[in-house]
């Protein structure tokens, strides 16, 4: 089955600091990747999303992802984060059984002032 | 745009109970997920419907797990009997229709949280 590995469990940064977060995903063939956020005692939104095309991403509030297929990776990065940006943050893939979602463990983003 | 909702927001039972949880997804919806997130690691899907059938169940604990989706619109989860280790938050997505690949994002619900003591 298609998984994703998310390898910083816990980032704390200051703010205006430049923001990369990790993601691997397992498959070889075809994927379909995403970073989803959940800000502090919301729901999980969609920060952006890969099919095909341009490998670089770019979503919403300023952040961007880049898939590079050689590394199997899907990281997300901002280049200046603020103190809204505090929140968890989740890759996933889409599964190609029934178009569910594997997540990742997700990343606790701290980002002090 | 309504969103997905879920009721209620928080449970706390004792092991052993049984709850049930209902989910009412955007409407138009076609695909219905819930998903189980435990402390300290991502949603992990229980159950995937599309309108009122079952598209994949296969990591719904089926012994004290259950779900349906009458009529293909609202949908329930329910445990029976729980155990300490269901204690996590419930999510439920929508999504336009799981059938094809542009159509397929999630719109999730704030989720119900579970304290199983």
């Amino acid at each position: 089955a298609q998984s994703v590995s998310q390898h910083n469990h816990h980032v704390i940064l200051s703010e205006a600091a430049s923001l990369e977060l990790g993601c691997n995903y397992s498959y070889g063939g075809t994927v379909n990747l995403f970073w989803y956020v959940q800000y502090p005692g919301q729901h999980l939104q969609l920060l952006l999303k890969y099919f095909s095309g341009d490998p670089l991403v770019k979503g919403i509030k300023g952040f961007e992802a880049e898939f590079i297929k050689s590394k199997f990776s899907f990281n997300l990065r901002k280049p200046s984060v603020q103190w809204s940006d505090t929140a968890e943050y989740f890759c996933a893939v889409l599964s190609n059984s029934g178009y569910a979602l594997n997540f990742g463990k997700g990343t606790s983003l701290l980002v002090t002032p | 745009e309504a969103g997905v909702a879920q009721s209620p927001r928080y449970k706390i039972i004792e092991k052993r109970q049984s709850v049930a949880f209902w989910c009412n997804p955007i409407s138009g919806h076609a695909t219905l997920y819930w998903y189980q997130q435990i402390l300290g690691q991502g949603p992990k899907l229980l159950i995937q419907f599309q309108n009122n059938g079952v598209v994949d169940d296969s990591q719904l604990p089926k012994d004290r797990f259950s779900a349906e989706r009458l009529k293909g619109v609202d949908s329930t989860l329910k445990i029976q009997p729980a155990k300490l280790e269901d204690s996590a938050v419930y999510l439920c997505a929508s999504s336009l229709d799981g059938s094809g690949v542009f159509s397929y994002e999630q719109y999730f619900g704030p989720g119900t949280r579970l304290t199983v003591t």
